[in-house]
């Protein structure tokens, strides 16, 4: 299976700090998808991005954004002026063996406090 | 109005026992996927049905089954439980197969005793 790795097990901000989320996966395809998912402590897999590998311009979203490096296979994640409303399990994905099922990396738990 | 919705939210039972949990999705997509979560919070594709059809199984135990009625619904019945089955359970859908994003419903937490 191609993987995906969150090498960031925890990590922990003070309020308004800047923070980044790594993705590293791998892959043998030409083209590809990635995405983003946010488990907040209520338990539910919200999403938050999906990118294809034609597109490598970063992507903002309000404090959120994207980077996307084809050269490194990352898809790093960052979240400017953290809040505690942040604080949430993030999963990086991306789909695999063509049937669109989703290889997750382990997530990166991300604690906010004020 | 929810989108995919699962029932029930928390299932406790004794080992041994046969139990469902139910997913329906509004959302009009033709494919739905049961994934595991486990209590490591490590997320696996279970199973993945388009159209009504198994396209999926990732070598899930036969005490595991899928079953879609309709492109809406696609419930799981889990045969003679075990300790090791307790986890989260996610229902999602996507508009078709290939590399539509996955809506997931809010997960049912299955406990084992």
């Amino acid at each position: 299976a191609q993987k995906v790795t969150q090498a960031q097990t925890e990590i922990s901000v003070v309020e308004k700090e800047d923070v980044t989320l790594d993705c590293v996966y791998e892959t043998r395809d030409t083209t590809y998808y990635l995405f983003w998912y946010k488990q907040p402590p209520s338990g539910e897999l919200v999403f938050l991005i999906r990118r294809n590998s034609f597109d490598e311009q970063n992507e903002i979203s309000g404090r959120y954004s994207w980077n996307f490096q084809k050269s490194t296979s990352s898809f790093n994640f960052t979240i400017t002026a953290s809040q505690v409303v942040d604080s949430a399990v993030y999963f990086c994905a991306r789909p695999s063996g063509g049937y669109n099922k989703l290889i997750f990396g382990a997530g990166t738990r991300l604690a906010v406090h004020p | 109005d929810t989108a995919v919705s699962q029932t029930p939210k928390y299932l406790v039972t004794q080992m041994g026992n046969d139990k469902s949990i139910k997913c329906e999705q509004n959302l009009g997509h033709d494919t739905m996927y049961w994934y595991k979560q486990d209590s490591k919070k490590f997320l696996k594709i279970m199973f993945s049905y388009n159209n009504k059809e198994l396209i999926i199984n990732e070598t899930v135990p036969n005490r595991f089954s899928p079953k879609s009625p309709d492109k809406a619904h696609l419930n799981l019945h889990i045969n003679s439980l075990e300790l090791g089955d307790s986890a989260v359970y996610f229902c999602a859908s996507s508009l078709s197969g290939g590399t539509d994003e996955q809506f997931f419903g809010p997960g049912t937490r299955l406990t084992v005793l």
